[in-house]
């Protein structure tokens, strides 16, 4: 099992949708969850990250935690464009390290 | 967060040859971490570089064809050696600071032929 999983996608949907992307991990341990957008070609930026359970907003972008079920998604609202890219889960253990999903493509269709 | 100047930004070697990759930090930082991506792939960490001790390798991942030097706070280097094709990657450093923020350079695309 890898630590952390995505679905490769790509995940298609409509300029103005909500695009939900998923990502699940292994470690029970683990405490701080990150979600980074790559395009083609740069390097990842951080949209945001998430410790507690539950949700956390910011802007169009909503990341949701649940520990329990070793779960956390990325929520964006009203999609653009803009927004197509490949979407990396990351999850922080031992020793600061970040380990990555492989990665969910995101297509915004205009 | 802490910005990150990465050189080269691309370069194309002749196998067997090696390849010093640079990361100049704006801000003093405790750890830095390189990273590797292959095409297509997502991101798989090399080693974390910690200020006066050696590097920290990940599985897979060894000082003699990875050397790392963290001489400073600001400042590290991976050079990738003996290179062969399969070393053809993005590499990336990324740093950590106390806020929980993890920035990446802008990466280094290397080809190797």
């Amino acid at each position: 099992q890898k630590e952390v999983e995505q679905n490769s996608g790509p995940l298609s949907v409509p300029e103005g949708a909500i695009a939900s992307l998923n990502c699940t991990y292994s470690d029970r341990g683990s405490q701080s969850f990150f979600w980074y957008r790559q395009y083609s070609g740069k390097s990842p930026e951080l949209i945001m990250f998430i410790y507690s359970n539950g949700d956390k907003e910011d802007g169009r972008f909503t990341a949701q935690l649940n520990k329990a079920s070793q779960y956390v998604s990325l929520l964006i609202r009203d999609s653009q464009p803009s927004d197509s890219a490949t979407y990396l889960c990351a999850v922080n253990r031992y020793g600061n390290k970040l380990v990555f999903g492989a990665g969910t493509i995101l297509r915004v269709k205009s | 967060s802490a910005v990150i100047s990465q050189k080269p930004s691309r370069d194309i070697c002749q196998r067997g040859t090696s390849l010093t990759i640079q990361c100049q930090v704006d801000s003093q930082v405790t750890m830095m971490f390189w990273y590797r991506q292959q095409p297509g792939q997502s991101l798989t960490l090399i080693a974390t570089a910690n200020q006066g001790s050696e590097a920290t390798y990940e599985s897979g991942f060894v000082i003699d064809k990875f050397p790392i030097s963290r001489p400073n706070l600001t400042f590290s280097t991976l050079t990738v050696s003996n290179m062969s094709p399969e070393d053809s990657s993005i590499y990336l450093c990324s740093v950590v600071t106390a806020d929980y923020g993890y920035t990446f350079g802008s990466g280094t695309r290397l080809t190797v032929v």
